[in-house]
């Protein structure tokens, strides 16, 4: 029972697009969510996170959206770079267990095309 | 400052074998996770540990799998016997107080290949 969802294995991109990655979770406890981008023959490096009680988070290239009422949550990078080319896993927790337990998606893979 | 290493970062062992790998989280890190990577189900966690002690082992597929921190700046993850099935990448991570938004901080994986 996957309870983080990424239905897109893959995804390409032009270069200095905007690329549009998306979420979906089932359990409803779930109130923190994050990205992590990973690198071939690397771990994965924590990108960006947002809290339920927001609905966008944004740093630099990367906005996080989250959308309660839908279960979704999407990033997106503008404008998309050669080096943005990676595995984007999503994650989520819920935090009111006081439980670090992070519950990842299976990844979508980027590729961002020059 | 070093990150999370892990040990060996390849591993290829026949079924039927022990298996032990290796974790050593940053230096002052509270909380100590193992994570298993396949292709089917992603990054799923196996367990974890805060202040060394086990606080959630619910992803720990079966007996075969064991996982010891008998200090803050070591852990270990043993599979025994070792079954094709569990050929994937591992991850150790860790993190640094103990509180649920605390980012996780990720080692560069272990490789097992079970023939």
């Amino acid at each position: 029972d996957q309870q983080v969802k990424q239905n897109s294995p893959s995804l390409s991109v032009q270069e200095g697009r905007i690329s549009i990655l998306n979420c979906d979770y089932t359990n409803s406890m779930f109130d923190y969510f994050l990205w992590y981008k990973k690198y071939p023959a690397e771990g994965p490096t924590f990108l960006i996170s947002i809290s339920s009680i927001k609905d966008k988070n944004e740093d630099g290239r990367f906005t996080v959206f989250l959308n309660k009422s839908a279960k979704h949550l999407s990033l997106h990078i503008v404008p998309s770079q050669p080096g943005d080319s990676a595995v984007y896993f999503c994650a989520a927790r819920a935090t009111n267990f006081g439980n670090e337990k992070l519950t990842f998606g299976t990844g979508t893979r980027l590729t961002i095309i020059p | 400052d070093a990150g999370v290493i892990q040990s060996p970062r390849h591993e290829v062992t026949e079924m039927g074998q022990e298996v032990t790998l290796r974790c050593k989280p940053i230096s002052g890190h509270n909380s100590l996770f193992w994570y298993r990577q396949t292709m089917m189900r992603g990054l799923e966690l196996l367990i974890y540990f805060n202040n060394n002690v086990p606080i959630d082992d619910s992803g720990m597929p079966e007996d075969r799998f064991s996982a010891k921190m008998p200090n803050a700046s070591f852990s270990t993850l043993k599979i025994q016997p070792s079954e094709p099935r569990d050929s994937a990448v591992y991850f150790c991570a860790s993190s640094p107080k103990g509180r649920s938004t605390d980012t996780q901080y990720f080692g560069p994986g272990t490789r097992l290949t079970v023939l």
